[in-house]
């Protein structure tokens, strides 16, 4: 069964305090892998999405890199308006749907 | 910056009433999603639509639930007869492409309350 799970469920920062969030997966040709993040009340938004292993993008102090069986979203030096949910989600090869994580929520302390 | 937008942002209804869900996709994407999130759970895929046919569906999609591009702007999902189980958040989503490289951009949502 393919299957995205996401660790850790919940992470608290101290604003400066870097960290990983972890997405692995299990699927049967994998097309993509996305990274979005959603605030309360609102719809997923998007951040990133890699194609293959090895690849990495940036975006201000999130980066995120991809495995064969996993991929990390840095997140270097965190502020406060960083708290969220970071969800991921993957696209198979010959569907059009993405299949989601159960999301991590990062709470950045100031 | 373009954007995919929902009404309405709430809707309250009774059990066995029918409601539709109206979306505006980004204006030049041709791949149209629903997706839903139950409180608490996971983001989970409905429908995918293409070309003015439904490309893939889910489990979740059974017959009482139905998708409609009535116009070149407007993407709706109707549920002919809401269950309880049907209250959720309910976005949409648009893409450039489908099984090609591809973002799928996400709206606000419409949050459905089912009494």
């Amino acid at each position: 069964e393919d299957q995205v799970t996401q660790s850790p469920e919940a992470l608290r920062l101290q604003e400066g305090e870097s960290s990983s969030l972890n997405c692995s997966y299990t699927v049967s040709g994998l097309r993509g892998l996305f990274w979005y993040r959603q605030d309360p009340g609102k719809g997923p938004e998007f951040l990133f999405t890699l194609y293959s292993a090895g690849e990495e993008k940036e975006k201000e102090r999130l980066k995120a890199t991809l495995t064969k069986k996993e991929s990390f979203l840095h997140i270097t030096a965190p502020k406060p308006e960083d708290s969220a949910t970071y969800l991921c989600a993957v696209w198979m090869d010959s569907s059009y749907k993405l299949i989601f994580g159960s999301g991590t929520r990062l709470l950045v302390r100031p | 910056e373009p954007e995919v937008t929902q009404t309405p942002s709430h809707q309250v209804t009774q059990m066995g009433q029918e409601v539709i869900l109206r979306c505006v996709p980004i204006s030049n994407h041709l791949y149209f999603y629903w997706y839903r999130q139950i409180l608490g759970q996971k983001v989970e895929f409905l429908v995918s639509f293409y070309n003015n046919e439904i490309s893939e569906k889910s489990e979740i999609f059974d017959d009482q639930f139905s998708v409609e591009r009535p116009d070149g702007s407007n993407f709706t999902l109707k549920i002919r007869s809401t269950k309880l189980e049907d209250s959720a958040m309910y976005f949409c989503a648009s893409g450039t492409v489908g099984t090609g490289a591809g973002e799928q951009y996400f709206g606000p949502g419409t949050r459905l309350t089912v009494t």
